[in-house]
């Protein structure tokens, strides 16, 4: 039921591009994204719906295909303060729980 | 006020201990969350509160019992703990408990190690 996410890291220089995927193996009613910095609490990114969306705002966005039960967080000229572990969050219909996927690391240098 | 505060931030206790974990938030939300985080893993839910009343509970072991005391404070009464239960203990609330529309926000998290 825990999503999968991939890759499982990256290494990125300052001002390149990063794509984090979410699978679930079930339905999914919206995708939460949230990153998490060593020794810090997970911090909120962005909510998808259901309705294939893309959200975001400046240089961080996401879509979410319902279809295919896979939601992707696009990172666009990374800075070094995006390094930490994304995480994405699912729920199905109803349950009112927040499911996190596997993780993606994401180390970002100068 | 967009803070959610925890203590103690790092506990070591005794597999006989009984120790709490409080959280606290003054934001006016009216769902409460408990997670687990092992090192390098995702957050894993425990416990959901919502409008002060338990509405979730994960199949968590009766060594741990949740407490809304009201809506701005969580606790979490730990006793008979053992070693694998040492992990990052982390608060979360939300506006209301409807998953789809809410964000949640985190604690910073009680380290706690049991020995």
């Amino acid at each position: 039921q825990q999503p999968v996410q991939s890759p499982q890291a990256v290494i990125l220089r300052e001002g390149e591009d990063a794509v984090i995927n979410c699978s679930s193996s079930k339905a999914l009613y919206s995708v939460h994204w949230y990153r998490q910095k060593h020794g810090e609490a997970p911090v909120f990114l962005m909510i998808l719906l259901k309705g294939g969306e893309q959200k975001g705002h400046e240089k961080i966005s996401a879509s979410f295909n319902e279809k295919k039960q896979q939601s992707s967080l696009y990172l666009t000229a990374s800075q070094l303060s995006y390094s930490g572990t994304y995480f994405c969050g699912t729920d199905l219909l109803m349950t009112d729980k927040l499911i996190f996927g596997t993780g993606t690391r994401l180390q970002v240098f100068p | 006020d967009t803070e959610v505060t925890q203590t103690p931030k790092h506990l070591v206790m005794g597999m006989t201990n009984k120790k709490s974990l409080k959280c606290e938030q003054h934001m006016g939300h009216r769902a409460m969350y408990w997670y687990k985080q092992k090192a390098k893993k995702p957050p894993e839910l425990m416990f959901v509160y919502s409008y002060e009343k338990l509405s979730i509970n994960e199949s968590v072991p009766s060594r741990f019992s949740p407490e809304c005391p009201n809506s701005s404070l969580l606790n979490l009464h730990l006793h008979a703990l053992q070693p694998e239960d040492s992990a990052l203990y982390l608060c979360a609330s939300s506006q209301d408990g409807r998953v789809p529309y809410n964000e949640q926000f985190f604690g910073p998290g009680t380290r706690l190690t049991v020995l």
